[in-house]
């Protein structure tokens, strides 16, 4: 069962800004990882966090975890009309051997 | 990083037939995969694991006798749509793991429309 809320549900920016999206799960995990997904495609994976980490950075992606609070949060800085699409958190259990767990999704939609 | 291949990425198919979709890792093996759904501006849905020479692990809500799940070798994994309906027009999408890699690799997707 899906086990992951994400919030905003959709988020509309202008290009330039930041946009941040949060993740909450319910379990103890090994990792949590983001996912864009333009419409109607495959996933693209974007960053993975183990549970043991709290911050990481790759390009303009900045994701953090919480595991007292059991949430994550994915910053993009700079936003770009390239970046509209859908993000997904997952979640992969303690133990769950790449069975992954996704959140609702947050749509993006950057405007120039 | 690893390859995982779908196909095919789209079907188009009439009521009540069946509907087989391929997922396959390129260069490593994989001892497990995983099937996911996907309904339009919904997140994605596990479906199964898929465990090589044994039986499918399903999630609850998911038929296994609509669902068929093969995992014949350990680069090859199958799902057939039996008695396909128009509700089971969705996305579909399969990922595998290597060993020794946490980050799990995801194949293109199928789309599968029932008419």
């Amino acid at each position: 069962s899906q086990q992951g809320e994400e919030d905003p549900q959709a988020l509309s920016i202008q290009e330039g800004e930041n946009a941040t999206m949060n993740c909450s799960y319910k379990t103890s995990i090994n990792n949590l990882q983001w996912y864009r997904q333009n419409s109607g495609r495959g996933l693209v994976h974007l960053i993975l966090i183990r549970s043991n980490e709290r911050e990481k950075h790759s390009g303009r992606l900045r994701v953090t975890l919480d595991t007292s609070k059991k949430s994550s949060s994915l910053l993009i800085t700079a936003s770009r009309a390239a970046d509209t699409a859908s993000y997904f958190c997952a979640t992969e259990f303690s133990g769950g051997y790449n069975k992954l767990i996704f959140g609702a999704g947050t749509r993006l939609a950057v405007h120039p | 990083g690893a390859v995982v291949s779908q196909h095919p990425s789209w079907v188009i198919c009439k009521s009540g037939t069946s509907v087989k979709i391929e997922c396959r890792s390129l260069d490593f093996q994989a001892t497990t995969m995983f099937w996911y759904r996907q309904f339009p501006k919904q997140s994605l849905m596990l479906m199964a694991t898929s465990n090589e020479g044994s039986k499918a692990t399903y999630e609850q809500g998911v038929e296994k006798d609509k669902f068929l799940i093969n995992h014949a070798s350990l680069t090859l994994s199958t799902l057939t749509v039996t008695s396909a309906h128009p509700e089971d027009s969705s996305f579909y999408i399969c990922s595998a793991g290597e060993t020794g890699y946490t980050e799990a690799f995801f194949g293109q997707g199928t789309r599968l429309t029932v008419v």
